[in-house]
């Protein structure tokens, strides 16, 4: 079965640095697009960065363009999450998420636990 | 625009049907997604493209599009349904992902 589990989240100060990891398992991570979408305490879901299956298309939100990279390694199945600069703002719920195939528009079919980041000083 | 609008809540009556609905104006180009998300647990796909459902989820959840308005109903709600539902499509660049503020849904 399909699992995703997120880790490397915790507490940062502002400014700072953090690198989540979504471990993947179940499927063939390489053969699909992947996503990570946030959630800030009490709020709605926000997505944040999409990395093609191949790695070579990245897509981002415009509230951490420039400060956060998305990566992944296909021969660990396990994606990346790069987040520099860290602000208040950026504290949530981090899921990574599975995008469904051969769907217009694809939805994201399996979600991760999630894994807390949590920026203060 | 690329927003897409949902009310921040809605109630049924146990039993009753309920439509949540997700207005903007990219759906007049893209199908929209629906997912369900109860306290403290990840959100979980019920709808995808026109009205699709993933395999488990109960045949009472359906979709549909009309114009720039998308809607989730709930065929007879149950107690269980109670959650928060999220819609979400793409941008005019079909690139990046767009995600309805949700809609808190109590089951009375």
């Amino acid at each position: 079965q399909v699992q995703l589990v997120e880790s490397g989240g915790g507490v940062v100060q502002p400014g700072r640095s953090l690198r989540l990891s979504c471990a993947a398992s179940g499927f063939t991570f390489s053969s699909f697009d992947m996503h990570w979408v946030r959630q800030a305490p009490g709020k709605g879901l926000e997505w944040v960065t999409l990395i093609s299956y191949d790695g070579s298309k990245k897509y981002y939100a415009s509230s951490v363009k420039g400060r956060f990279t998305v990566s992944r390694d296909n021969s660990k199945n396990t994606l990346f999450l790069q987040m520099n600069s860290l602000r208040a703002e950026d504290t949530a719920v981090y899921y990574c998420a599975k995008e469904k195939r051969e769907v217009r528009p694809p939805p994201l079919d399996y979600w991760g636990q999630g894994t807390l980041v949590t920026v203060s000083s | 625009s690329s927003e897409l609008t949902q009310a921040p809540a809605v109630s049924v009556a146990l039993g009753q049907t309920v439509r949540i609905t997700c207005q903007g104006d990219s759906l007049r180009n893209y199908n929209v997604n629906w997912y369900q998300q109860k306290p403290g647990q990840a959100p979980v796909l019920v709808i995808y493209g026109k009205n699709n459902r993933p395999s488990g989820i109960p045949d009472r959840f359906s979709g549909s599009t009309s114009g720039n308005t998308a809607s989730l109903t709930i065929t007879g709600a149950q107690a269980e349904d109670e959650a928060d539902y999220y819609c979400d499509s793409r941008d005019s660049s079909a690139n990046l992902v767009v995600f309805g503020g949700g809609t808190k849904l109590t089951v009375l």
